[in-house]
């Protein structure tokens, strides 16, 4: 069965360091892969997206990989911040059908001051 | 643009009554999706449209729920008879254009409660 995992339990990190998010995925096979937060309270936003033939894409802070071999895309918050607590949803299309994703459960990132 | 814009934010009703969720998508956008989020569950996919139409309604749980959209700036979603396991936050979003292509932009949500 189709299956998209993320890190079941919360991250808990110190402001500085490094965060790093995984979203590994079974019987897809997508043509892009985005990441998206969501604040307690609101609707996810979106923050990358990378394509199958991408092998890293970067946005400020923000890195994203995708392994289409290992099925797995990492996410990585350098600096990370307090600000930067939310909970990140990894999400892929649905190949064949035109801009229809499908969400992981999310991580929850705790960064400590 | 103000965004997708949902409405209520808040919803508290009673078992068998009818609910009705509202969206607005952002002007222009030709893609419309419902999602429905809960703890044990995460973000699911209950029905998209493309101009109007339902493309896919697989994740639709049963035939207590109907969504529609009659025009380009508004759609709804309905429960009826609502049941107490329907409480959850439903999400609205939409996406298209160029510039949007295969980014989903979220209302704020309605949190809907059925005691």
């Amino acid at each position: 069965s189709q299956k998209i995992e993320q890190n079941s339990e919360a991250l808990n990190i110190q402001e500085g360091k490094t965060a790093t998010l995984t979203c590994n995925y079974t019987n897809y096979s997508p043509a892009y892969l985005q990441w998206y937060r969501q604040d307690p309270g609101r609707g996810p936003v979106f923050l990358l997206l990378i394509r199958e033939n991408e092998k890293e894409k970067r946005k400020e802070r923000l890195k994203v990989t995708f392994d289409t071999t290992l099925k797995q895309s990492l996410f990585h918050i350098t600096a990370s911040q307090p600000a930067d607590s939310a909970t990140y949803l990894c999400a892929l299309d649905e190949r064949g059908a035109t801009n229809k994703l499908i969400f992981g459960t999310g991580t929850l990132l705790a960064v400590q001051p | 643009d103000a965004g997708v814009i949902q409405s209520p934010r808040h919803e508290v009703t009673e078992m068998g009554q009818e609910v009705t969720l509202r969206c607005k998508p952002i002007s222009g956008h030709d893609y419309l999706f419902w999602y429905r989020q809960t703890m044990m569950r995460g973000l699911e996919l209950l029905i998209y449209f493309n101009n109007n139409v339902p493309i896919d309604d697989s994740g639709m749980p049963e035939d207590r729920f109907s969504a529609k959209m009659p025009n380009a700036s508004f759609s709804t979603l309905k429960i009826q008879p609502s049941e107490p396991r329907d409480s959850a936050v439903y999400f609205c979003a939409s996406t298209g254009g160029e510039l949007a292509k295969n980014i989903q932009y979220f209302g704020a949500g309605t949190r809907l409660s059925v005691l």
